[in-house]
């Protein structure tokens, strides 16, 4: 039992599609996450949320469109994607405290993203 | 900037056995936190050991083990006892201390495989 949750599992979405992946956190963490892993490559930041504002984007192209509603749920809006774009995208939550020091980061089980 | 440099992209050891993975990394900083994570084919990222750069006493977790050499840059991780269960993708990761928060800096992993 993961304490983030991550839906769908798999995706399979066309160029011209439009789609949403969800993140849930039931830990209380202050902090959330969104990472794309891809094939031989290491693990990317993309976005940060903290207290539901995002305080950081790792120059990511404008077709992934991030939304934190609040402190537990995390969204990807994905529009317009590319074949180059496939991977599996991961979210992970964490607790903010004083001077920045996070805890740990806690992963969900990730979407397995395949933009045909 | 940071990086992060795992050597060995694939591993085996003998059930019960014990093996060392390897880890360097590259930077400025003097205050930092170091983590290894493991990766089951489940997906979920989950963290196996934690070092604050300003301890000079090795982490330990049970049957995992840190040999931080901080001059050398250097942070290895030893499984001792090895079980099946630990076969999974490994990966080093680099926090600077203070830094944006949840900006790990991850290596290319080492999958490692458990043989009975």
């Amino acid at each position: 039992e993961t304490g983030v949750t991550q839906t769908p599992r798999h995706l399979v979405m066309g160029m011209t599609n439009k789609k949403s992946l969800k993140c849930e956190q039931h830990l209380g963490h202050n902090a959330m996450y969104w990472y794309k892993q891809s094939a031989k490559k290491p693990l990317e930041l993309m976005f940060v949320y903290n207290f539901k504002e995002q305080t950081e984007n790792n120059s990511v192209p404008s077709r992934f469109s991030p939304e934190c509603p609040n402190s537990s749920h995390l969204f990807l809006h994905l529009h317009t994607l590319q074949p180059e774009d496939s991977a599996l995208y991961l979210c992970a939550s964490s607790q903010v405290g004083v001077f920045g020091l996070n805890s740990p980061l806690h992963f969900g089980n990730g979407t397995r993203l395949t933009v045909t | 900037a940071q990086t992060v440099t795992q050597s060995q992209p694939e591993m085996s050891v003998q059930e019960a056995e014990t093996v060392t993975l390897s880890c360097t990394y590259d930077t400025s900083e003097n205050n930092y936190y170091l983590f290894w994570y493991k990766q089951p084919p489940s997906r979920q990222m989950i963290l196996v050991i934690r070092q604050e750069a300003y301890k000079q006493q090795n982490a330990t977790e049970n049957r995992f083990s840190v040999n931080f050499q901080k001059a050398a840059k250097s942070f290895s991780l030893k499984i001792s006892d090895s079980q099946l269960g630990d076969t999974a993708m490994y990966f080093c990761a680099f926090m600077r201390y203070g830094g944006s928060q949840g900006n790990l800096i991850f290596g290319k992993g080492t999958k490692l495989s458990v043989k009975p």
